[in-house]
């Protein structure tokens, strides 16, 4: 298996711009997770997904962002307008109830809004 | 909450010497996972060893060990035989029924020759 691909690896984009973050999970795993990780706040859970189902959206920090997952195959989480401070890396993940898998990460993408 | 602390902004250690990097967590369930993942400066999260709370016995994964004080919430990583490519940034997590996974703050482990 590839693991979790996240894709771009790098974003670089202007203010007030909008960005789509792009995360194919593992074949099979049910769950999958965005987390954003920055040197003031850590690594922090954004929203997870269940069986493609948002089941805890509480992290995302507001209205201008956005996450689906329209199959059990592929996920984005979209910012719309983008600010400076969501300046970040980006990390999805997935994991597997029913096979006892771990949570495997992806590569992250490093957004710099400026 | 859950919550997990890492009280150890940062550690060193010499070449071929052990150490532990030490997690507490705060939980009301009674089953859960914890787990150790190391972030070196590449940024890629690998998983380090894993521990299921219904289970006594310490996982050991090669020269990586924990000391699971269910009881005290402690959940501690040994290393052993250090190496230089053990130096990271080291995350403690908890997640209860594979929900969401919760992270504690990170220990910069620095390697020395």
């Amino acid at each position: 298996d590839a693991g979790v691909i996240q894709s771009p690896r790098h974003e670089v984009t202007e203010m007030g711009q909008e960005v789509t973050l792009r995360c194919k999970p593992i074949s099979g795993h049910d769950y999958l997770f965005w987390y954003r990780q920055t040197m003031m706040r850590g690594l922090e859970l954004l929203i997870y997904f269940n069986n493609n189902v948002p089941i805890d959206d509480s992290g995302m920090p507001e209205d201008r962002f956005s996450a689906k997952m329209p199959n059990a195959s592929f996920s984005t989480l979209k910012i719309q307008p983008s600010e400076p401070r969501d300046s970040a890396v980006y990390f999805c993940a997935s994991s597997s109830r029913d096979r006892g898998d771990g949570y495997t990460f992806g590569s992250g993408t490093r957004l710099t809004v400026v | 909450a859950q919550t997990v602390t890492q009280s150890q902004p940062e550690m060193s250690v010499q070449e071929a010497e052990t150490v532990t990097l030490s997690c507490t967590y705060d939980t009301s369930e009674s089953d859960y996972y914890l787990f150790w993942y190391k972030q070196p400066p590449s940024r890629q999260m690998i998983l380090v060893i894993r521990q299921e709370a219904y289970k006594q016995q310490n996982a050991t994964e090669n020269r990586f060990s924990v000391n699971f004080q269910k009881a005290a919430k402690s959940f501690s990583l040994k290393i052993s035989d250090s190496q230089l490519g053990d130096a990271a940034m080291y995350f403690c997590a908890y997640s209860a029924f594979w929900g969401k996974l919760i992270f504690g703050q990170g220990t910069t482990l620095q390697v020395k020759p």
